[in-house]
This record gives C-alpha cells, structure tokens and sequence, in this order.
C-alpha cells in the first residue's frame, strides 16, 4: 500500500538557518504530493504541493520538488523564521485522493 | 467563505458512552474526508463520503465506528461505546472534487478525550 516516510524529530534551529526535511513515499501510480503545517491547536494548513513529477511547488519561502527516479519530496527553505515553528506533515494522495501522511516533525525555531 | 467547521472542538466522554462528531464542509464542497490523529502519530485515512453515499471505508475500524453525510446538515462520525484507546483528534476534511489537483481544507479537529 502507499506509505510515507519522514525523516526523525524533533528539529531545532536558529532562525535564518536552512532548513531541510526529508520526505520519500511509495505509491502505485503518480500521486500528488504535499506538504501541511500544523501550529498548536489547530488544524492542518496546505503549505505546498506537486501534482507531477518534476513539478516545484512553493509558498512562503518554503519550495519541494518531485523527484520521481528518487520517489522524494524534501521540503526545503533558505532561511527559517520563529513563526515557522509547527509540526510538519508530508503527504501523499492515493487512490479516492484519501491522503497518507508521514508521522510529521516538529521544527522549533529559536530566536 | 467560512472554512470547515467541527464541533465540538474537545469531547470528553466516559468508556462506554457514545461520541457524535460534527463537520460542516465549506461551501460547496460536497466531499468529505474523515481523518485521526493519534498522539505523536501522523494523521490516518478514516472515511471518505460524498452527499448521502460512502466511498471509501477501508480505514474505519470494524466495529463501533461509523459515518454519514446527509443530502443537508453537517457529515457525523459517531463512535459507540467509547473505550480510552480512542482518545485522539479526529479531522475532517472537505474537497471541491475528487484527484490530487483538489485541495483538501482542514477543521480546527475535535480531540476526544474518553475518561
């Protein structure tokens, strides 16, 4: 079945670090990719997403490209801010567009 | 355009008691994905529902659990005789349409807590 994989938390930073969080799925077929943030309390947010390979998809400074010969879709940002402190969610959508999410990871941002 | 509505936002509910959980899709959206979010866990594919039809139910456990979307009213995911293990958030989520292209909007979550 689909799967995704992220990489372990939690990750700390200094703010203007770079940021990368790895994200690699398995799927059949060609799935849409995506990235969601999650601040405390609330809901999942669309940060970003690709719907076929090659495709970058970016928001807010924060950019993933869809690797298909790598099945990766790292999210990646070149300097990090302490408001982007939030849970992190890679996901996938499969059949039915049911998405399959990675466990997440917690990003805290220092000041 | 209000987003997707859940309510209630914190449940607390005893082992046996039953839980009703409410989600208005924004409008016109008329899919409806149900999801849980256990703790320290990522998010996992519940239920997936269209107006008065269920499409997809391969991730509702067998027994106890069940889902609607009435032709009006708020999409329901009720959960009978509630037992400490179903402690968790539970999202829903509301789609324009079917395919990776549509965007599927997230509620606030209504974390149940069984006691």
């Amino acid at each position: 079945g689909d799967s995704v994989t992220q990489m372990e938390g939690p990750v700390t930073l200094s703010e203007e670090a770079f940021l990368t969080i790895n994200c690699t799925y398995t799927a059949t077929g060609y799935p849409s990719l995506f990235w969601y943030v999650q601040y405390p309390g609330e809901g999942l947010q669309l940060l970003l997403k690709a719907t076929k390979a090659d495709d970058k998809g970016s928001n807010k400074g924060f950019e993933a490209t869809y690797r298909k010969e790598t099945t990766s879709f790292h999210l990646e940002k070149g300097s990090v801010q302490v408001s982007d402190s939030a849970v992190y969610f890679c996901a996938l959508a499969g059949a039915n567009s049911k998405l399959t999410f990675g466990k997440g990871i917690t990003l805290s941002v220092r000041p | 355009n209000a987003g997707v509505m859940q309510n209630p936002r914190h449940l607390v509910r005893r082992r046996g008691q039953e839980a009703r959980l409410r989600c208005s899709p924004m409008k016109g959206h008329s899919h409806v994905y149900w999801y849980r979010q256990l703790p320290e866990e990522g998010l996992k594919f519940m239920v997936y529902l269209q107006k008065e039809n269920i499409i997809d139910e391969s991730g509702m456990p067998k027994e106890r659990f069940s889902a609607e979307f009435p032709k009006e009213g708020p999409s329901i995911l009720r959960i009978q005789q509630v037992v400490r293990g179903d402690s968790a958030a539970y999202f829903c989520a509301s789609s324009p349409g079917q395919g990776g292209s549509y965007e599927q909007y997230f509620g606030p979550g209504t974390r149940l807590t069984v006691t």
